[in-house]
């Protein structure tokens, strides 16, 4: 089965300062991985995914995150923080032949401090 | 368009009970996915729907917990004899079918059992 680790529980950073949320996920063989985002009292939000292809993927927001195969890794990235980007972050990889079943890491804190 | 609704947004019940948990999901969309989100264990899958059938039910936690679906469209998740440990947000989501799809998720449902 796959698992996921997220290496930090909480982020803070001042606002327009870089940040990069850190993930790692457990198989070597293909895989689907995803960034969701969670507002304050809102449902789950997809940030961007990777499917195949090239390794850095663009997502919404002006995130983006790079995929690592020999590293099982698949960090986020912006390179300049907004308050409203305060949030959790989980990724996710898939497992299911033909559907998602999502396994979540267990979420990172961001906390954009003015 | 509409996105994925879940009702009720809020439920308390008392140590015992029963409780249907609603999930409508975006029309067209053949895959449904129960995920539960609780302190203690974060975000686990629960349970797919290719359509009215059920192919993994893998993460139910025990024979208290059920899932149907009708009609291709609404799905109920049905919790027998409510635990403490029951207590958590239940997020369901949909997706066109095939894992390149997005899952959509809806608002949950926050289910406290006092």
């Amino acid at each position: 089965a796959q698992s996921v680790t997220q290496l930090d529980s909480q982020v803070p950073v001042f606002e327009e300062a870089p940040v990069e949320l850190r993930c790692n996920y457990s198989s070597s063989v293909s895989v689907y991985l995803f960034w969701y985002v969670q507002y304050p009292n809102q449902g789950l939000q997809l940030l961007l995914k990777y499917l195949s292809g090239s390794t850095l993927v663009k997502g919404i927001n002006g995130f983006e995150a790079e995929f690592n195969k020999s590293q099982t890794s698949f960090h986020l990235r912006k390179p300049s923080v907004h308050i409203s980007d305060t949030a959790e972050y989980f990724c996710a990889v898939s497992e299911g032949e033909g559907y998602n079943k999502l396994i979540f890491g267990a979420g990172t804190r961001l906390a954009v401090h003015p | 368009g509409a996105g994925v609704s879940q009702s009720p947004s809020n439920k308390v019940t008392e140590k015992g009970k029963d409780v249907e948990l609603r999930c409508d999901p975006i029309s067209g969309h053949t895959a449904l996915y129960w995920y539960r989100q609780s302190l203690g264990q974060g975000l686990e899958f629960l349970i797919y729907f290719q359509g009215n059938s059920a192919p993994d039910k893998s993460g139910l936690p025990s024979d208290r917990f059920s899932a149907e679906r009708t009609g291709g469209s609404v799905s109920t998740l049905t919790i027998q004899r409510t635990q403490q440990e029951d207590s958590a947000v239940y997020l369901c989501a949909s997706s066109l079918e095939g894992s390149i799809y997005e899952q959509y998720f809806g608002p949950g449902t926050r289910l406290t059992v006092t």
